[in-house]
């Protein structure tokens, strides 16, 4: 089967760095994606990774390793607005979105 | 990124009417159209993935009488939620995704609540 698996929920003080785990098993992979979703809201876009290595976008940052199925979103400088789901999803053989059930993030002052 | 404006973004029914969904692709043609659901703390359940013009494929257990969902043209899809129940209050969230592309994009979601 396939399978996506990241922390249920992680908590973080602002300012602080957090790194948030996902790990994969899918039937092919064409690319892992990184979401952020508030509470009431649709998912917005954070990143997309298809090669190994990491990638760096503002305060935030993905890195994959396929060898290990392996994922982390990086936050840097946490601020309050991060508080949200993260939600990591894997784009399979058939372009199918594999999602995880998302990572809660609670940041303290 | 490009734009999947979903519409409405609530709506309160009544059990036993039917609510339709749309989400229209303002920017990109959406020959792929995702149709989620999300029930509170839940991550994204895939309802139905539908190609332009083609009948919708539904995933198991999603009734395809119940959630009628129509894809005729490359910027607009809809989902009619017929005979609605209170159980099927949820997020409804639908994801667009143009030819050749990896990303789909979201629309805002509709919250829906049957009373």
């Amino acid at each position: 089967g396939q399978n996506i698996d990241q922390p249920t929920e992680m908590t973080a003080t602002e300012g602080a760095i957090v790194q948030i785990n996902c790990t994969y098993q899918t039937s092919g992979f064409n690319g892992l994606f990184w979401y952020q979703q508030h509470a009431g809201e649709a998912p917005t876009f954070l990143s997309y990774n298809v090669l190994d290595g990491l990638e760096e976008k503002g305060r935030f940052s993905s890195f994959l390793s396929r060898s290990k199925g392996y994922s982390y979103l990086l936050l840097k400088e946490l601020q309050m607005k991060d508080s949200a789901s993260y939600l990591c999803a894997v784009l399979d053989s058939n372009y199918q979105l594999i999602w995880g059930a998302g990572t809660k993030l609670i940041i303290k002052p | 990124g490009a734009v999947v404006s979903q519409h409405p973004s609530w709506v309160i029914c009544k059990s036993g009417t039917s609510v339709k969904i749309e989400c229209r692709s303002l920017d990109f043609q959406a020959t792929t159209m995702f149709w989620y659901r999300q029930f509170p703390k839940q991550s994204l359940m895939l309802m139905a993935t539908s190609n332009e013009g083609s009948k919708a494929t539904y995933e198991q257990g999603v009734e395809k009488d119940k959630f009628l969902i129509n894809h005729a043209s490359l910027t607009l899809s809809t989902l009619t939620v017929t005979s609605a129940h209170p159980e099927d209050s949820s997020f409804y969230i639908c994801s667009g995704r143009g030819q050749g592309i990896t990303e789909a994009f979201f629309g805002q979601g509709t919250r829906l609540t049957v009373v």
